[in-house]
């Protein structure tokens, strides 16, 4: 079945770069999907923060946008999330999930989460 | 602030039907497909409902979804204990060029 998982640094200096990885398995990232990245600070909610297909195409959340940059390696079947210059209102569980064109593009499989904290 | 706005919190008694609402625009629910998710405490959001009223394989009967204009519904009837859980609708949003969720609701089972 198909599987997301997340992995980076799980703390990050403030001003520094929040850099992580989501391995797809049990389908490609060739596929006709898109690929999410959603975020959720600790006892809030959902935010969304961008979408990548395989063509580098991206779609960003308009309050992140000038901080995120979303990527994608084919040959490891991975994308990646960058924010730079974070603060302690960065600090989230992130999610990667898919975008499933077959279900409107609705996010049907979310990878587990990673919590990252924002702290010196 | 939410773009999708969401009662905070809802609660039912066992077998029960509860309904939570979810408000948007034109730009939003008003000309796209809406998305509600469950998240149970400590764990992933779980797809519940798709295309506005379409349930993927699995998730139970008890579970609906509607939309009407601007406003959508995600309806639980036969309420049960294991439904106490956060819910949250999406969609997408023409003018944000981008996803946009609810602020979430709290469903608590008495």
């Amino acid at each position: 079945q198909v599987q997301l998982q997340e992995s980076g640094p799980g703390l990050v200096k403030p001003s520094g770069t929040l850099s992580l990885t989501c391995t797809v398995s049990g389908d490609s990232i060739s596929s006709s999907n898109w690929w999410n990245w959603v975020r959720q600070p600790p006892g809030k909610g959902l935010e969304w923060i961008g979408e990548i297909y395989h063509s580098g195409s991206t779609n960003y959340s308009p309050s992140l946008k000038s901080r995120v940059t979303l990527s994608v390696d084919r040959s490891k079947n991975q994308f990646s999330l960058n924010l730079s210059s974070v603060t302690a209102a960065d600090t989230a569980v992130y999610y990667c999930a898919r975008g499933e064109v077959a279900v409107g593009n609705a996010f049907d499989i979310w990878g587990q989460g990673t919590m990252v904290t924002v702290s010196s | 602030q939410s773009v999708l706005t969401q009662p905070p919190s809802a609660s039912g008694t066992p077998g029960q039907r509860v309904t939570i609402s979810c408000s948007g625009s034109n730009s939003n629910i008003g000309s796209n497909y809406v998305f509600w998710y469950q998240q149970l405490p400590g764990t992933a959001p779980k797809l519940l409902i798709y295309r506005n009223n379409q349930r993927p394989s699995g998730v139970p009967d008890r579970f609906s979804g509607s939309k009407s204009g601007t406003s959508a519904s995600l309806a639980i009837s036969g309420l049960r204990s294991e439904d106490e859980a956060d819910y949250y609708c999406a969609a997408w949003d023409d003018s944000l060029s981008g996803q946009v969720f609810g602020g979430g609701t709290k469903l608590t089972v008495l």
